[in-house]
Formats: structure tokens, sequence, C-alpha cells
């Protein structure tokens, strides 16, 4: 299986920084890793696709780069609504497998 | 807009069977992979396994042959079972839509199940 690590697995910012998430892959999955953002209560919700594609209705201050093993998922000017866990997850290998999870907190 | 709904019961005894329901709502089940993740209580993700329209399925291996997915197209449905389940499958489970390579679009609030000695 692809393992997915992410770092860190906490975030403490606050209203209007900028955020960084980073996900290594344990071998290429080109550019299919996919970004998620979960809240308690709510559905899942896809951020990024496809490594860098903003989902319709997502807030352009979400962006995602990379390719190969190393991606990052950064959040500009960081909202009260952002405050969430984020997972990133590869579709290029079966099974689909994600990372174990950051959480951003205040 | 397309929504999904998952359905079951809340409490399921250890070695009896666990089954679940994804009701589509909004859109035809038709053309997509739709599939089933867990999350256990502070664990990460795991997916499940997917089904196609056409009944082809895909599973996770570290399920060890326990699970079997099945659709309903007449209801807009698709289902799932697992098999001898113990304490390590109470999660929350989520059906979700998969859009090609493209990632899970579209999930259900989830349905919590545990699983009782």
């Amino acid at each position: 299986d692809v393992q997915m690590t992410q770092s860190p697995s906490f975030l403490s910012a606050s209203v209007g920084d900028r955020v960084s998430i980073t996900c290594r892959a344990s071998q290429t999955v080109e550019t299919y890793l996919n970004w998620y953002q979960l809240k308690p209560g709510k559905a899942p919700r896809l951020l990024i696709y496809a490594a860098s594609s903003l989902q319709s209705g997502v807030p352009s201050r979400f962006s995602g780069s990379g390719s190969g093993t190393y991606f990052t998922l950064t959040i500009n000017s960081l909202q009260p609504e952002d405050f969430a866990t984020y997972y990133c997850q590869q579709g290029f290998a079966s099974p689909r497998t994600f990372g174990q999870g950051t959480k951003v907190d205040i | 807009q397309v929504q999904l709904q998952e359905s079951g019961p809340g409490l399921v005894r250890s070695s009896e069977t666990l089954s679940l329901t994804c009701t589509v709502s909004g859109g035809s089940i038709g053309g997509f992979y739709w599939n089933w993740v867990r999350q256990p209580p502070g664990r990460p993700l795991e997916w499940l396994g997917f089904i196609y329209k056409t009944g082809s399925t895909n599973y996770n291996p570290s399920l060890k042959g326990r699970v079997t997915m099945s659709l309903d197209m007449s209801k807009n449905q698709f289902s799932l079972t697992m098999r001898s389940v113990t304490g390590v499958d109470t999660a929350l489970y989520y059906c979700t839509r998969e859009v090609g390579d493209d990632g899970f679009d579209i999930w259900g609030r989830g349905t919590m199940v545990t699983v009782s000695s």
C-alpha cells in the first residue's frame, strides 16, 4: 500500500495566518493527490484534487502544490471556519490511502 | 445537488454482520464509483472499497474478504455488508462518490457504528 505521511499532526494558528500542511507519499503518486477538510458532524469536503485543482465552491485562499511524493496544502489568511482537520489522500493506486490528518486549531 | 445519506443500525454485536445503506438523492447513481470510507475513533480515514454501476467492485485487502458491496439502481442506493465484526470495526462510516481519479467529491455526514461485545 502507498503510505501517506502528513506533517504536522497538529497546528496552532490564528485568524489571518498563512498555514501549510505537507503530505509525503511512500512512492510516486504522480499528481493523483487530493485534500479534504473534516469537521465534526459535517460531511467531509473535497478542497483540492489532482494536487493543485481547486474544487468548485472552495475559497481561493486554499491552494495545493506538488507532484510525485511531496505535496503541500496552503491556506492563505486563515478564517474562523477553517479550523478543522485536514487529510491528504492518494488516488494513484489501490487501495486508496489517506494521511493521518492535521488538526488546525486556535 | 447530489446528496448522500447513510442509514443502518448504530449497534452491532461482535461476530455478527454490519449492514449499511447509502441513499443517493438529487442525481443518478450511474456513471460514478460509489465508495465507503470509515474513521475509527481517534484514527485516520480508511478506504473500504467501491462499487461501480456495472456491479464491479474493488475492496481494501485489509478487510480480508469480510466486505461485500451492492447496488440497487432502482432505489438509487448502494450498500455495505461487513461480516464477523469486532471492536476494531467500531467507526464512523461514510459513503462517498468518486469521480474518476479526481477524488471523493460528495460525502454523506456519516453514521456511527459501535460493535459491542
